[in-house]
């Protein structure tokens, strides 16, 4: 059975770069996305970005320049940075496993980001 | 982007109700659409797949059914652990994209 534990920083300030990182437990790495989901109360749930093992990205056009994924296999473990935030980017922020042409499962227990001015 | 409507916010019902939970696309998704169930503290569950397919270990109240623009989750029997907010989600254009989320509160 697959796990996700997640891990990062919870507090910012305004300006600094955001890092969490995403472990891997009970199953293969290879043939996924693995995803980033963020939760806040003014926007919902909204899809952040994805790598797959191979290393290639896609992210949200809304945060595009800002988000950089990486992933580490060695580890079985992704990561997520999201440079110069602001109070916008408070929220839950999720990892999650996606199967090629399906859906987010399972998901990490979430961690909560607070930006302060 | 393609940008999923869930109305309204809230519904109130009674534990044993029927639930009838509404998601509709802005533009044609065909069946690329899945419902999550999310409870305070814990991490969202994967419920429908494709649009009607319950996921794994699911219980068989919980149902979907729809396609194109407009989609139903229907939970046939509420039980007390249902009351949590439903999201739809679409895989069919990228970026991927949630509905704002259907509360199911205890009237």
């Amino acid at each position: 059975q697959v796990q996700l534990q997640q891990w990062g920083v919870g507090l910012l300030k305004s300006s600094e770069t955001l890092s969490l990182t995403c472990a891997v437990y009970g199953g293969s790495f290879s043939g996924y996305y693995w995803s980033w989901i963020r939760q806040s109360p003014e926007k919902g749930l909204e899809w952040v970005g994805e790598i797959t093992h191979s290393g290639s990205t896609y992210y949200n056009p809304s945060l595009n320049s800002r988000v950089t994924m990486s992933i580490d296999t060695s580890k079985n473990q992704f990561s997520l940075n999201l440079s110069s935030v602001t109070a916008a980017d408070t929220a839950i922020y999720y990892c999650a496993r996606r199967p090629r042409n399906s859906w987010f499962d399972p998901w990490g227990q979430g961690t909560l980001v607070t930006v302060s001015s | 982007e393609i940008v999923l409507t869930q109305s309204p916010a809230t519904l109130s019902f009674s534990p044993g109700e029927r639930a009838t939970l509404s998601c509709r696309a802005s533009q044609s998704v065909g069946s690329s659409l899945a419902w999550y169930q999310h409870k305070a503290g814990q991490a969202p569950r994967l419920l429908i797949s494709d649009a009607s397919n319950r996921a794994t270990g699911i219980p068989a109240r919980f149902s979907g059914s729809g396609s194109g623009t407009d989609f139903t989750l229907t939970i046939s029997s509420l039980e007390p652990e249902d009351f949590a907010v439903y999201y739809c989600q679409q895989r069919s254009n990228w970026p991927l994209t949630f509905g704002g989320g259907t509360e199911v509160e205890v009237k």
